[in-house]
């Protein structure tokens, strides 16, 4: 059973960089049936895409965030990667990593992580 | 980008009741990639709906979605205790991918 696992520091301080990294179980990154996805939520709002790459390392990215945010793959540990820079506390969300399929009808979010909560303050 | 405006923001409902929730596009979603989602507090998004108005796989079918173009419906038959919650759209259409701003069904 495919499992997705969020880990890093629960506390970013402002203008400081944001890094998070998913671990993939059960499936293997590097399936050429998907992309792997990053989506956030602030408390209490609702869900922002931030990215998504597949195993060969071609992204897509939110034009909103695009400029601060980097997300890599490492194929070898099945983990990908989110750094977001230059973090305020707008940025303070429940980040999710979640699976997509690569091919266009089948791009809809079908397994995600359960989150980890990120706040961003002094 | 494709704005997704759900309504109602929220709707307070019996079980047993049906449940109506609207999902309308700034743009039309070509071939109905569109897709609906539930949140149950602390939990993750989970996918119920996909192409519009296809059942994920263990969704019952209680559930059924509809619509194409700009305006697209997810409905509940009957509306069982553990549906209450908030339900998302999301266009796979075209990036970047867009979610609405929800609709949370709660129990009148």
């Amino acid at each position: 059973q495919l499992q997705l696992q969020e880990s890093g520091p629960g506390l970013v301080k402002p203008s400081e960089t944001l890094s998070l990294t998913c671990t993939v179980s059960g499936g293997s990154i590097s399936s050429s049936f998907y992309y792997w996805g990053w989506i956030r939520q602030p408390p209490g709002k609702g869900l922002e895409w931030i990215g998504d790459i597949y195993y060969s390392g071609s992204t897509y990215h939110n034009p909103s965030l695009k400029s601060r945010v980097t997300i890599s793959v490492d194929t070898s540990k099945n983990q990908l990667s989110l750094k977001l820079s230059s973090v305020t506390a707008t940025d303070t969300a429940i980040y999710y990593c979640a699976r997509r399929g690569s091919s266009s009808s089948r791009r809809y979010f079908d397994s995600w992580g359960q989150g980890t909560l990120v706040t961003v303050s002094s | 980008e494709i704005v997704l405006t759900q309504s109602p923001g929220t709707l307070s409902l019996s079980p047993g009741e049906r449940a109506t929730l609207s999902c309308r596009a700034s743009q039309s979603v070509t071939s109905s990639y569109l897709a609906w989602y539930q949140q149950k507090p602390g939990q993750a998004p989970r996918l119920l709906i996909y192409g519009a108005s296809s059942r994920a796989t263990g969704i019952p079918d209680r559930f059924s979605g509809s619509g194409s173009g700009t305006d697209f419906t997810l409905t509940i038959s009957r509306l069982e205790p553990e549906d209450f919650a908030v339900y998302y759209c999301q266009q796979y259409d075209s990036s970047p991918w867009t979610f609405g701003q929800g609709t949370k069904v709660e129990i009148k």
